[in-house]
């Protein structure tokens, strides 16, 4: 089956900590997205990648870093800088980085800080 | 700055009846829409898209969308609301900025029998 994984499904970390989700989709996609979802917030960009070896902050990038080294590969990175890390974080990726292409998500990640 | 808003953060529809969820976005330069659903603690699905051609487009699970230029906006619509369609709403939009998509808020529709 063809799709995006995310892991591990639930994930908590003690404050001070980095902590890094993993993102993995067989789609043979070139575009990956990292995205935030807090309650009545909708959706917000954290990182996108539209090739291998590159990568660009979206509008909350602060506290997070990313890595894309493979095509199939684009992990998270929750740093001890970002001031409130709790929430629900998805994955995605399209065949390319344009704005018609859909973009398809993973099951995403639930981080809690306790 | 460009933005979308969705209208309604809880909408509440018997079963059968008609689902509207409202969807506008602000910009001179029209957008590509997108509406996708989430069940709870999932991802998001597709439901359709509008990019070019017909401003009507129709989706799965028997939702449509009318792109409406002259009012900015994209509502989501279903005839007969049915139960499984209790989930959270979200409108997106692109510019085609690096594929760069901006949701609304979401919209919680509940079904009650």
């Amino acid at each position: 089956d063809g799709g995006i994984t995310q892991s591990p499904k639930y994930l908590f970390r003690k404050e001070g900590q980095n902590v890094t989700l993993s993102c993995e989709q067989n789609l043979n996609h070139d575009a990956m997205y990292w995205y935030r979802q807090d309650p009545g917030q909708g959706l917000r960009l954290i990182y996108y990648s539209q090739i291998v070896n590159d990568f660009q902050k979206g509008d909350i990038a602060e506290g997070y870093s990313v890595s894309r080294e493979k095509k199939e590969s684009f992990p998270l990175t929750v740093t001890s800088a970002q001031k409130n890390p709790t929430a629900f974080y998805l994955c995605a990726s399209s065949l390319g980085g344009g704005g018609t292409d859909t973009q398809y998500f993973g099951p995403g990640t639930r981080l809690t800080v306790l | 700055a460009q933005s979308v808003t969705q209208l309604g953060s809880h909408v509440s529809v018997s079963e059968g009846a008609l689902v509207l969820l409202r969807c506008n976005y602000s910009s001179s330069v029209p957008p590509y829409l997108f509406w996708y659903v989430q069940y709870p603690n999932q991802g998001l699905q597709l439901l359709l898209k509008y990019t070019t051609g017909a401003t009507l487009v129709k989706g799965i699970n028997g939702f449509e969308a009318e792109f409406k230029k002259s009012e900015t906006s994209f509502h989501l619509t279903k005839p007969s609301a049915h139960m499984s369609d209790a989930a959270e709403y979200f409108c997106a939009v692109s510019w085609n900025q690096g594929g760069k998509l901006i949701f609304g808020q979401g919209t919680e529709l509940s079904v009650k029998p």
